[in-house]
């Protein structure tokens, strides 16, 4: 079973407008980390936001927020006011505990969304 | 200047070479990570290493190598090139005293093309 699934390959979205991007996860775990970059068109990988499973408020950066739902498994990233820079793919990864409990090990990440901003 | 940087950037290479891709940090991180990007697969992990003396395995590390040269460096080889290595290959670091929220920091990425 997939760790990490992001159920919308692409999405669009009007100049201006919000836009959900959904993610949900899979883990035993109780103490993890939801994380989503950016991969605009050049490549680069940026950091946007993240969210720790023990975290009472939902995080938010600027016009990132991320919808934490736990007993959904669901992490879904809303971006406010839609830019045309937002246009991007954005992917949402996970970090859990290694298998020795003593480390947050390595991430595994979605398949990934691809949003289009309409101006 | 970039805290990740990765060379080359872009290489095309034919099946049977045998290539390195180097990552180089300036953030003093002691773990460090290879990725592949793949169209549809999202990014996975080959090999990690959280510091100097410790290197593991990815999901994905069939027909890949890697060496720990010190804490700043860490390269990735292809022993014998294929195509379907051909892939987005990233580097990236991340600081376990963040705790949870070790965020990794990634490389600009090499495009690597196998014919």
């Amino acid at each position: 079973a997939q760790k990490i699934t992001q159920t919308q390959p692409g999405m669009f979205v009007q100049e201006k407008e919000a836009v959900t991007l959904d993610c949900t996860y899979d883990t035993s775990d109780q103490s993890y980390g939801l994380f989503w970059y950016k991969q605009p068109s050049s490549g680069e990988m940026i950091f946007l936001i993240y969210q720790g499973s023990y975290d009472e408020q939902n995080a938010t950066e600027g016009r990132y927020s991320l919808n934490f739902q736990k007993a959904r498994k669901s992490a879904n990233l809303v971006i406010s006011a839609s830019q045309l820079g937002d246009s991007a793919m954005y992917f949402c990864a996970m970090r859990e505990r290694t298998a020795g409990g003593t480390s947050y090990g390595k991430l595994t990440f979605g398949q990934g969304t691809i949003l289009t901003v309409h101006p | 200047d970039a805290d990740v940087t990765q060379t080359p950037r872009n290489r095309i290479t034919k099946t049977g070479k045998r290539i390195m891709l180097e990552c180089s940090q300036t953030k003093g991180h002691d773990r460090m990570y290879w990725y592949r990007q793949d169209p549809g697969l999202g990014l996975r992990l080959i090999y990690y290493s959280f510091d100097v003396k410790d290197i593991n395995k990815g999901e994905i590390s069939d027909g890949y190598s890697v060496s720990r040269q010190a804490q700043a460096k860490f390269s990735l080889s292809l022993e014998s090139a294929i195509p379907n290595q051909t892939a987005l290959y990233f580097c990236a670091t991340s600081d376990p005293t963040r705790g949870g929220m070790e965020e990794q920091y990634f490389g600009p990425g090499t495009r690597l093309t196998v014919t």
